[in-house]
């Protein structure tokens, strides 16, 4: 079983939809949880941190469920900036490093 | 605020030739260091990692090689290339925490990376 596990998509969606994009991981000791975006040929860039809480920042909210060991992130409203592919991020565990999954690839289309 | 930056930003070599790419940080001191490589289409691989001068810890056995001289410089060499060396390097940085694991912003940051082109 993969660390980090995303659906690669693409997923096609008209300017101003609701897209979802779901993550799984495997290690129960991992503390930290983001989501990154990448446009192509560029580098990752940290779009939110994941609290347990949850949180939203703008168009965005993130969700975590410790206990399915599941994240989720919402897009509300798409523009057609938000064609990019969205890398689920998750600790180690007791370490400082970052698994990356491999990501999942939303086009929004005009 | 923070930057890092990464160097150069595209390399064509062949076969057999050496490399170094560097990657440096500024506007922080004691950063944790890290060196990815992503294939084409694929996921991000972490190469080495550093949480000091000249503390290099190894992730996948491999043709390259990992120094960090300095605080904030962080080196990736090769003596050889091979064709399958090809691919998207990049450098990140993060907070370095005194107990590892133990905060939630550990979050990396990344430079712009290094496209390597082995012929």
């Amino acid at each position: 079983r993969k660390e980090v596990e995303q659906d690669p998509g693409p997923f096609n969606v008209p300017e101003g939809a609701t897209v979802a994009f779901n993550c799984t991981y495997s290690n129960s000791a991992s503390q930290s949880f983001f989501w990154y975006r990448q446009d192509c040929r560029k580098e990752p860039k940290l779009l939110m941190s994941v609290y347990s809480s949850g949180n939203e920042d703008g168009r965005f909210t993130a969700q975590l469920n410790r206990a399915s060991q599941y994240i989720s992130l919402l897009i509300r409203d798409s523009k057609l900036s938000d064609s990019a592919t969205y890398l689920c991020v998750v600790s180690g565990g007791n370490t400082d490093k970052l698994i990356f999954g491999t990501g999942t690839r939303l086009q929004v289309f005009p | 605020s923070q930057t890092i930056h990464q160097w150069p930003a595209t390399l064509v070599q062949p076969v057999g030739s050496p490399l170094s790419l560097e990657c440096t940080v500024e506007g922080t001191s004691n950063p944790n260091l890290y060196w990815y490589r992503q294939a084409a289409g694929r996921g991000l691989q972490l190469l080495f990692y550093s949480v000091g001068i000249g503390q290099i810890s190894s992730e996948v056995p491999q043709n390259l090689s990992a120094s960090r001289p300095q605080d904030r410089q962080f080196i990736l060499s090769s003596k050889k290339l091979l064709l399958s060396d090809s691919g998207f390097y990049l450098c990140a940085w993060s907070l370095h925490q005194s107990v590892p694991g133990t905060s939630a912003e550990n979050e990396q940051f990344f430079g712009p990376g290094t496209r390597l082109t082995v012929l």
